[in-house]
């Protein structure tokens, strides 16, 4: 299994809802990363997880709360959001977080807040 | 702190011609790049990347890019693209484990 999957495809919230973000590898990766991306633009650093720890938060607002439950899955927990954090939300692995590392990255969650 | 400039926002091309997308990087000791596509809708997905050894790297699609420490470029090329290559093109530097990207180069193929 070669693939990084996420789930929902599309999600659509309100201001005042709480939903999560998932995210899956099977490749034995231990680092994974959470990116945002606006239209027509690069994907942006949230977050990074190095063996199932926080690594790098990259001053993201606490209405994104990310979580490793094990080595395989990451979720982003999305809470109070506005409606600029509509965007595509990638997730990506890589064997580990040194630079060498090439990232796989999942189809994205395309996300619109309300 | 690295950083990417592509050149060229957006490449209009003629289908079967050549095309070449522009990657500089800001020097450093050592640079390992990545060129990312990304098509409509979906997510990135590597098409190659320079670690170390021959500066110039080919994917299995036909696109290579030649590394040039000198002139600090990482310039994508492919001698014949075809209709399916129209897709979001980005260059990317690996800092520390994080993917610092270019700002993306939108290649559209015309038939």
């Amino acid at each position: 299994d070669t693939e990084v999957t996420q789930t929902p495809k599309h999600l659509v919230m309100g201001m005042t809802n709480k939903k999560s973000l998932k995210c899956e590898q099977h490749m034995g990766h231990r680092a994974m990363y959470w990116y945002k991306q606006k239209a027509k633009k690069p994907p942006e650093l949230m977050f990074v997880y190095s063996y199932e720890k926080l690594s790098i938060n990259e001053s993201v607002p606490s209405r994104f709360s990310p979580e490793c439950p094990n080595s395989s899955l990451l979720n982003l927990h999305l809470h109070a959001l506005q409606p600029e954090d509509s965007a595509l939300y990638l997730c990506a692995s890589s064997l580990g977080q040194g630079t060498y590392n090439e990232q796989f990255f999942g189809p994205g969650t395309r996300l619109t807040v309300l | 702190a690295q950083s990417v400039t592509q050149l060229d926002s957006q490449v209009p091309v003629f289908e079967e011609a050549p095309v070449e997308l522009r990657c500089n990087y800001s020097s450093s000791v050592s640079v390992y790049l990545f060129w990312y596509v990304q098509y409509p809708n979906q997510g990135l997905q590597l098409l190659l990347k320079y670690l170390s050894g021959s500066t110039l790297v080919e994917s299995i699609n036909g696109f290579e890019a030649e590394f040039n420490k000198s002139q600090t470029s990482f310039h994508l090329r492919k001698p014949s693209v075809h209709i399916s290559d129209t897709a979001e093109y980005f260059c990317a530097v690996n800092q520390g484990g994080k993917l610092i990207f270019g700002q993306g180069t939108e290649l559209s193929v015309k038939p």
